[in-house]
């Protein structure tokens, strides 16, 4: 089946800090796997688009890794601000038919000052 | 240039009446997409357009949804008559073509009472 599966759920850090979060999955075959930024009351935004053949991509304090051999990608956030503050969507590309969007249920994260 | 709009933002209605959600994609994009996320879950694929004709609705839950895109502009999304299960929020999103990146708008929140 395919899924994706994101930890922790939520998570609640200190203004300047920094983070990871996880995505696991097992959507196959994929053609590539994003980053989405989600504040509340908006639409997921994209931060990183990784193919299989990528494993680092970086934009601005974002960055993101894949391994495509286990199937993990991770979302580092150096420096939080703020306004980092949103739920962040792992969305794999499921290529087996017409390209269709799995996404994970996101993580949730507070930056306090 | 405007992104994708929804409209309303936010919808409550009562179980059994008809609601019709309505999306405008990004100027000269021809692939439109449907998603919803009830609560607690990750967000999910309901159908695909390309101009006006429907890509891809695997995704829909049954037949009191039907979707429509006439003249290949905007798009409506009908729920009728509504259960207390399609309260969530939905998601429109349009591409240049199926493998480009896919822009968000901001969701209708539905609530069925």
């Amino acid at each position: 089946k395919n899924q994706v599966e994101q930890s922790p759920q939520s998570l609640i850090i200190l203004e300047g800090k920094n983070c990871t979060l996880q995505c696991n999955y097992t959507v196959s075959p994929f053609s590539n796997l994003r980053w989405y930024k989600q504040d509340t009351g908006r639409g997921p935004v994209s931060l990183t688009i990784m193919t299989f053949s990528e494993n680092t991509k970086s934009n601005g304090r974002y960055t993101a890794t894949l391994d495509a051999d286990t199937k993990q990608s991770s979302l580092h956030i150096t420096a939080s601000q703020l306004s980092d503050s949103a739920s962040y969507i792992c969305v794999v590309t499921f290529s087996g038919g017409y390209n269709k969007l799995i996404f994970g249920a996101g993580t949730r994260l507070a930056v306090h000052p | 240039e405007a992104g994708v709009t929804q409209f309303p933002s936010h919808s409550v209605i009562e179980k059994g009446q008809t609601v019709t959600l309505r999306c405008d994609p990004i100027s000269g994009h021809d692939n439109l997409y449907w998603y919803r996320r009830v609560m607690g879950k990750e967000i999910k694929f309901l159908l695909h357009f390309v101009k006006e004709s429907k890509q891809d609705e695997s995704g829909m839950p049954n037949n009191r949804f039907l979707a429509e895109r006439t003249g290949g502009t905007y798009s409506t999304l009908k729920v009728q008559p509504a259960e207390l299960e399609d309260s969530g929020v939905y998601f429109c999103a349009s591409s240049q073509a199926s493998y480009n990146e896919q822009f968000f708008g901001p969701g209708t929140r539905l609530t069925v009472l």
